[in-house]
């Protein structure tokens, strides 16, 4: 079983419906990651979470560190917003700090 | 505007030759990663450094070496590509506030 686990795995919707993509993880974290893969492969960092809440635009990343777990939100939802998106948490501090992956939600935005 | 660099972006190699994949990044960072990720996968840590002349395997058991003689610098090397090493790879870097730069990526494929 992975530490980190995204769900759902794949995700269809239409032009300007309301998002919302789940990650629960099973370690003790130092921060949570939300990153979007488009299909030509590179990666954009779009969160870092510690605690709470944190909005950029139309997408809204939460974090409950008590439940192990965290959501990313978008409104309005967009076809340019259709990619992979990658939960990954940041486990230990300092050198010894490493990211642990979740296997990512791929999300179709149709007209 | 990208500050991490990687060339190539994509990469079709015989079997048997040796390739070096390139990671350049402008921010300074100390922290630089490899990550390895097969399609519909997590990505998966082969490699990383925490300054110049400091190198450590990751979680990944990878036949690829590094090397970090510049801080901006930081390319992956295979002395003999084989079909397994077929797969997308990634390079990242850190700021000490644990926020990470991902750079394109180069796909990989080796025939």
């Amino acid at each position: 079983k992975n530490e980190v686990e995204q769900s759902p795995q794949n995700l269809t919707a239409q032009e300007g419906e309301f998002i919302t993509i789940n990650c629960s993880y099973s370690v003790g974290i130092s921060a949570l990651h939300w990153l979007q893969q488009h299909p030509g492969g590179g990666i954009v960092s779009l969160f870092m979470l510690s605690s709470g809440k944190k909005k950029h635009g139309r997408l809204i990343a939460t974090i409950n560190i008590q439940e192990k777990h965290s959501s990313l939100h978008i409104t309005a939802s967009h076809p340019r917003d259709s990619a992979v998106y990658i939960c990954a948490v940041r486990v230990g501090t300092g050198t010894a700090s490493k990211l642990t992956f979740g296997t990512g939600t791929r999300l179709q935005v149709t007209l | 505007e990208a500050d991490i660099y990687q060339t190539p972006r994509y990469l079709v190699i015989g079997t048997g030759k040796k390739i070096t994949l390139e990671c350049s990044q402008t921010m300074g960072h100390d922290k630089m990663y490899w990550y390895q990720q097969d399609p519909g996968m997590e990505l998966h840590l082969i490699h990383y450094s925490y300054g110049v002349n400091s190198t450590e395997k990751g979680d990944l058991s990878s036949e690829s070496t590094v090397s970090r003689i510049r801080t901006e610098h930081f390319p992956l090397t295979l002395e003999s590509a084989r079909p397994s090493h077929t797969s997308q790879y990634l390079c990242a870097s850190s700021d000490s506030g644990y926020g990470y730069t991902f750079g394109s990526g180069t796909r990989l494929t080796v025939v």
